[in-house]
């Protein structure tokens, strides 16, 4: 099945300091990838939407100059937390749409990293 | 707006009884996919089974199956002979078939399966 990466699982760090989170997908080409960030016993809210090439796209009230997001090629994505502070740390989790007549996967359908939790200290 | 909404915060279930988790959505397309994501304590977000909406019959995966009701825009998870490692938070997501790929999920169910 398709496989993505992310890294790191867990990051400490302290304030101030900027934190990168890696996102590749392993076995397919993804065009698209989307960063979520999960509040505890919360839904999955969605930051950006990351598509190969092009700036991403943030959802409304999330700072892109806080999270940069560059997808550099088909299989990565990062997402660089810039001067951290307490209030950034949480869960966040990236998810992979393969690309168009890869025949990966079904339609529609994400594939999501195993998530980095962040703490600011 | 689309929306999706489930509304069982918590749930529990005796070992090898079955569950019904609820979910309920709203949009003006016609054309979309349906998902139930598993989340267990790991935090690692596992598809449970997918729906297009264009298809009547009802998805299975082993114990699970779904109940598509697209006139009322329901979309429920039945679990059969649950077990242990059912144990997680299970979200229900929608997409749209156009436009930009994004999931809306809901704010999911945690469902604890008793011994």
């Amino acid at each position: 099945g398709a496989v993505v990466s992310q890294h790191p699982s867990w990051v400490i760090c302290k304030s101030g300091t900027s934190v990168k989170i890696e996102c590749r997908s392993l076995d397919f080409q993804a065009t698209t990838m989307f960063w979520y960030r999960q509040f505890p016993k919360q839904s999955l809210m969605l930051m950006a939407t990351s598509n190969e090439g092009s700036k991403a796209t943030y959802e409304q009230g999330v700072e892109k100059d806080k999270f940069l997001i560059n997808h550099a090629s088909l299989t990565l994505s990062t997402l660089t937390v810039t001067s951290a502070h307490p209030e950034d740390s949480s869960f966040y989790i990236c998810s992979a749409r393969p690309a168009l007549g890869t025949g990966v996967g079904a339609k529609n359908i994400q594939y999501f990293g195993a998530g980095t939790r962040l703490s600011v200290l | 707006a689309q929306t999706v909404t489930q509304s069982q915060p918590e749930m529990s279930v005796q070992e090898a009884e079955t569950v019904t988790l609820s979910c309920t959505y709203d949009t003006s397309e016609n054309n979309y996919y349906l998902f139930w994501y598993k989340q267990p304590p790991s935090r690692q977000m596992i598809l449970v089974i997918r729906q297009e909406a264009y298809k009547q019959q009802n998805a299975t995966e082993n114990r699970f199956s779904v109940n598509f009701q697209k006139a009322a825009k329901s979309f429920s998870l039945k679990i059969s002979d649950s077990q242990l490692g059912d144990t997680a938070m299970y979200f229900c997501a929608f997409i749209t078939t156009s436009g930009t790929y994004k999931y809306i999920f809901g704010t999911g169910t945690r469902l604890k399966v008793l011994a």
